[in-house]
């Protein structure tokens, strides 16, 4: 069964900070795909970044990072250069050979100016 | 270009009740997906459609119904409402990539059910 973890229900960051959110996930599908979204208090989720698990470089979008170590099977996001806009939940997801995407139940980024 | 859309954006129905939820995909997408999320946790898989033909099913029971339509435009469609239904029901669409797990879905801003 796929299953994702994120451990930190919360997290609060200075202003201009990096912040890393925690996400393992576990699969026994050999090709699977890995996502996170940012969800604003709108309740939209927004696609930040998606790695696939034969990448062999982590993806990068902007000031976002996925930290991809598949022995682990970790994939973190980070953010450089935090934002006071960048508040929001942050949601894990991975999708697997079935046609279904599975989130983790997320980690609610405060941060602070 | 316009995002994935959903209508209504705010519901509010009693128990027992029926309700009809509606999504328009992003102009090029076949695939349309709808997800329940209950306050606090994250996106529940409910239904996958591509090319009108259902591709996946959660965990869901058979009050929940759904289907797509020649414009790939969708409908979600939940009977004899319950109590528990009240949620924010998020569709999204996407685009076949051919690569497994590579299919990157884009949600719609939602439609937020309150069932009393």
């Amino acid at each position: 069964a796929q299953k994702i973890t994120q451990t930190q229900p919360g997290m609060f960051v200075q202003e201009k900070e990096a912040v890393t959110l925690d996400c393992t996930y576990d699969t026994s599908d050999p090709s699977y795909g890995l996502f996170w979204y940012k969800q604003p208090s709108s309740g939209e989720m927004i696609f930040l970044i998606y790695q696939g698990s034969y990448d062999q470089q982590n993806a990068t979008e902007g000031r976002y990072s996925l930290n991809f170590q598949k022995a682990r099977k970790s994939a973190n996001l980070v953010i450089s250069a935090s934002q006071l806009g960048d508040s929001a939940m942050y949601f894990c997801a991975m999708r697997g050979g079935g046609d279904k995407i599975i989130f983790g139940k997320g980690t609610r980024l405060h941060i602070l100016p | 270009d316009a995002g994935v859309t959903q209508s209504p954006t705010h519901l509010i129905k009693t128990r027992g009740q029926h309700v009809t939820l509606r999504c328009s995909p992003i102009s090029g997408h076949k695939s349309v997906s709808w997800y329940q999320q209950v306050l606090g946790q994250g996106p529940q898989f409910i239904f996958q459609y591509y090319e009108k033909e259902e591709r996946g099913r959660g965990n869901f029971p058979d009050r929940f119904s759904a289907r797509q339509f020649p414009n790939y435009s969708s409908e979600l469609n939940v009977n004899a409402l319950l109590l528990g239904d009240s949620a924010l029901y998020l569709c999204a669409s996407s685009f076949p990539t051919g690569s497994v797990g590579g299919e990157t879905q884009y949600f719609g801003p939602g439609t937020r059910l309150l069932v009393l």
